[in-house]
């Protein structure tokens, strides 16, 4: 069975700290991660998507992965109090037509001022 | 920025009753997803849509769901007998190409009394 795993948290930091978010997968043939935002009572929101190991930087993310480790994290700089959400790994597995998406339960993030 | 809209934003209905679940997806885009989220628990997927057809689906996705795209632009989800446990954020999403990023809607929160 395919597994993602977060850290519930929650995870605290002050206000302009570094965030760090990580995610281990089970399933070793697993194609593509990506790391979503979630507001309470809100939908998913795409932050970023990582396809091959090592890092990729967009503004104050950065997203790494290490397919040997089956590890991907996600990392933000200058936190700020709307970063305040719960952040969802997200993995795809190939099927007969479609890459579904396999989530964790989320890490729920608070940036305190 | 293109958007994924669903319609209605919150659905009460009795067990036992009918209901459809709209979505227009991004409007070049080619796969279609439905994904639901009960209450603190994780985003589950639910069926995958290409090409006017079913790609994949998952267990959760029995006989009581179907999905249609009865048009060029809209993408449904029914469930033919509500059950308690159906009650749910149901969330449909989209993709431009079968290993993308997926853009997900708003929701719709379905409550079944």
């Amino acid at each position: 069975q395919k597994e993602v795993e977060q850290n519930s948290g929650p995870l605290s930091v002050p206000e302009g700290a570094i965030a760090s978010l990580n995610c281990t997968y089970s399933d070793r043939v697993s194609q593509s991660f990506f790391w979503y935002r979630q507001y309470s009572g809100k939908s998913p929101e795409l932050i970023m998507s990582i396809y091959s190991n090592g890092d990729k930087e967009d503004g104050r993310f950065t997203a790494q992965l290490n397919k040997a480790s089956q590890y991907v994290s996600l990392l933000i700089r200058d936190s700020q109090p709307s970063d305040s959400a719960t952040y969802l790994c997200a993995v795809s597995h190939s099927g007969a037509g479609s890459y579904q998406l396999t989530f964790g339960k989320g890490t729920k993030l608070s940036v305190i001022p | 920025e293109p958007e994924v809209t669903q319609t209605p934003s919150h659905q009460v209905t009795q067990m036992g009753q009918e209901v459809i679940l709209r979505c227009v997806p991004i409007s070049n885009h080619l796969y279609f997803y439905w994904y639901r989220q009960i209450l603190g628990q994780k985003v589950e997927f639910l069926v995958s849509f290409y090409n006017n057809e079913i790609s994949e689906k998952s267990e959760i996705f029995d006989d009581q769901f179907s999905v249609e795209r009865p048009d060029g632009s809209n993408f449904t989800l029914k469930i033919r007998s509500t059950k308690l446990e159906d009650s749910a954020m149901y969330f449909c999403a989209s993709s431009s190409e079968r290993d993308n990023e997926q853009f997900f809607g708003p929701g719709t929160r379905l409550t079944v009394l």
